[in-house]
């Protein structure tokens, strides 16, 4: 299996901060990354697909970078409703899809 | 926009057999790879696996003896079903599909937790 491995696990920042989270695949998936977002009680919602690929309706300041192994999501002017928890997931290999551990961003 | 919608038992004893059904409207079944996702605190999220309208199906290796994704397309509906149940099958078990490939998933269920307990 790829492993995929989320740094930080948890942050703390302020409305209106920049913000990166990193995932590092255990070997090389390309492009083929994907970033969740999801609160409390619900279900993930995708943000961004094939590493960079803002998906519909989600804001500018989320922005996805990186390839081959080190990926980064960063989300700049950071808003109330931006505080969740982030996943990555390859979709280089399979079986299986794999998720990172998550990162929790934290309101500080 | 596809919708999904998961129902199922909420609880299932030990060594027992789990069975969830997944209804999809808003999208056309022939279309898509259908996917199982579960989440629980000690494993994260989970990729179960998915089944394609041709039949096909993956399954996750570490999952592979117990598991059995199924469709019936004139139901617009997919199904899973993992038997040999332990606690360690709890958790939150979402349907989920995407464009672009089978490892994409824009589209979740809004998860239906599963607790394994006697």
């Amino acid at each position: 299996d790829i492993q995929m491995t989320q740094s930080p696990s948890s942050l703390s920042a302020s409305v209106g901060d920049t913000v990166t989270i990193t995932c590092r695949a255990s070997r090389t998936i390309s492009h083929y990354l994907n970033w969740y977002q999801q609160k409390p009680g619900k279900a993930p919602k995708a943000l961004i697909l094939a590493a960079s690929s803002l998906q519909s309706g989600v804001p500018s300041r989320f922005r996805g970078s990186g390839s081959e192994t080190e990926f980064n999501l960063t989300i700049t002017r950071l808003q109330p409703e931006d505080f969740a928890r982030y996943y990555c997931q390859q979709s280089f290999s399979t079986p299986p899809y794999t998720f990172g551990q998550g990162t929790t961003v934290e309101i500080k | 926009q596809v919708q999904l919608q998961e129902s199922g038992p909420g609880l299932v004893k030990p060594s027992e057999t789990l069975s969830l059904t997944c209804s999809v409207s808003g999208g056309s079944i022939s279309r898509y790879y259908w996917t199982w996702i579960r989440q629980s605190p000690e494993k994260g999220l989970e990729w179960i696996g998915c089944v394609y309208h041709t039949g096909f199906t993956n399954y996750n290796p570490s999952l592979e003896s117990r598991v059995s994704i199924s469709l019936d397309t004139s139901k617009s509906q997919f199904s899973l079903r993992l038997n040999s149940l332990t606690a360690a099958d709890t958790g939150v078990y979402y349907c989920a599909t995407g464009e672009g490939g089978s490892g994409n998933f824009q589209y979740w269920g809004q998860g239906a937790l599963v607790t394994v307990s006697s």
